[in-house]
């Protein structure tokens, strides 16, 4: 059983389009992040979330916004996708730790 | 601002051999520290993790030393195996915070 899945694996669109990525975890965790690993390897945080409330909101621009229908899930919605958001964006969870665990990875390329 | 750095981009072992991956932070806040083993196409997996009141932390293979005094932690691996081959990301955090903050990793590869 996949512990933090995300959905798509890769993604491929044109700049100005409007795209989602889905996360899930079956860990029972209470905490979910987005990270963003940039061209030069760098990991990121972006957004984290407790019980569907917004704890860590880095300077991210508006185009970002992520959704968290239930503690399960934290989705992320991009709006007006510019070339410099091509990355891999990872989905992670963690508990009353400081351990998080991470999802696959969603492979974004914007042309 | 870089507040965990990994000042080695790469690193070449020998299979059986020690292989000592490096992390220097500047955030005197951050507190706990962990080490992400990552393979191609495949998210950050938790590897071990240490604690700012001790400065050793062992787990079979794997071993981290912290320094709380020069800012720097190391990651032990005795004895390197080909599966050791990865990029290995250093990442820290401080009390009350549940931000991760990551190093640029280091490329381990083990040569058979």
């Amino acid at each position: 059983d996949t512990a933090v899945s995300q959905t798509p694996k890769y993604l491929v669109t044109q700049m100005g389009n409007d795209k989602s990525i889905k996360c899930e975890q079956n860990l029972g965790h209470d905490t979910m992040y987005w990270y963003k690993q940039d061209s030069k390897k760098f990991l990121k945080i972006m957004f984290s979330y407790n019980n569907k409330e917004l704890i860590i909101n880095e300077t991210v621009p508006n185009r970002f916004s992520p959704k968290s229908p239930d503690k399960a899930h934290l989705n992320l919605h991009i709006n007006s996708l510019e070339l410099g958001d091509s990355a891999v964006y990872f989905c992670a969870s963690s508990s009353k730790g400081r351990r998080q665990y991470f999802g696959p990875g969603t492979r974004l390329t914007v042309t | 601002d870089q507040q965990v750095k990994q000042n080695s981009p790469s690193l070449s072992v020998q299979e059986g051999r020690i292989s000592i991956l490096n992390c220097d932070y500047t955030n005197s806040m951050f507190d706990y520290f962990l080490w992400y083993k990552k393979y191609p196409a495949e998210g950050p997996t938790f590897l071990i993790s240490i604690s700012s009141i001790k400065d050793k932390n062992e787990d079979g293979r794997f071993t981290v030393f912290l320094n709380k005094s020069a800012k720097h932690l190391s990651l032990h691996i005795v004895p390197s195996q080909p599966g050791d081959s990865a990029v290995y990301f250093c990442a820290a955090s401080d009390f009350g915070n549940e931000k991760l903050t990551f190093g640029t990793g280091t490329r381990l590869t083990i040569i058979p």
